[in-house]
């Protein structure tokens, strides 16, 4: 069975440009996170989606938003990037949410964005 | 909010040592408690998980770990670790709602052959 997959592994893009990150879950998972790994640091918390709605968000600011679709696909999408968001950029699926039971996410490889 | 400290950055250990790698946790509520391991060139994946009963937990590969809640502590273990142990390895509580992780920064684990 297919993992999560992200795309592209690995982008470059400048200051103020805007970038799309897409994540595919794991066949019959519904639940979608998204977290940011700097460089030297754990995953940070962006946003998690369940069946196409927000239901719960990080401390990102505005720049940072995402969506599910219908077959619980998910983008994330960043505009006016700066230097600092220059990160390893993680989508996690689950079967369902809250996690409370199962407590699993099942990570993909990332997506490596880099600005310069 | 939650947070989540893990105080050995880089631990370098020659094969069949012990290992034990420390994770804090800064929530005063019912925690559920995970360790994640991330080898070169991988995804992270999960490596075990406390949710409640016995403190001591059992995971995957010989690994354990035991929750302390008097000390908010999480601690990782493993009696004799092997050069296949080389990756990273990171603790992280569950948010409060359930729908979010709290990590730590990651402890890199090199094990020498």
């Amino acid at each position: 069975d297919a993992g999560v997959t992200q795309s592209p592994t690995h982008l470059i893009k400048t200051r103020g440009q805007h970038v799309t990150l897409r994540c595919s879950p794991i066949s019959g998972h519904k639940s979608v996170s998204w977290y940011q790994q700097a460089l030297g640091q754990g995953p940070q918390f962006i946003f998690q989606y369940y069946e196409e709605e927000e239901r719960q968000r990080g401390n990102f600011p505005d720049r940072f938003s995402a969506r599910q679709f219908p077959n619980y696909s998910s983008e994330l999408n960043v505009n006016a990037l700066l230097l600092g968001d220059s990160a390893l950029y993680l989508c996690a699926s689950s079967v369902r949410e809250p996690f409370a039971n199962t407590g699993e996410l099942f990570f993909g490889e990332g997506s490596r964005l880099t600005v310069l | 909010a939650q947070s989540v400290s893990q105080h050995n950055h880089h631990v370098i250990l020659s094969e069949a040592a012990s290992l034990e790698l420390g994770c804090n946790y800064s929530y005063g509520g019912t925690v559920n408690l995970f360790w994640y391991v991330q080898y070169p060139g991988q995804h992270l994946q999960l490596l075990l998980k406390y949710f409640s009963g016995d403190p001591l937990v059992k995971g995957i590969k010989g690994f354990e770990a035991e929750f302390i809640k008097s000390k908010f502590s999480f601690n990782l273990r493993k009696p004799s670790v092997q050069w296949s142990d080389t990756a990273e390895y990171f603790c992280a509580v569950m948010g409060e709602n359930f729908n979010k992780f709290y990590f730590g920064s990651g402890t890199k684990l090199n094990v020498k052959p």
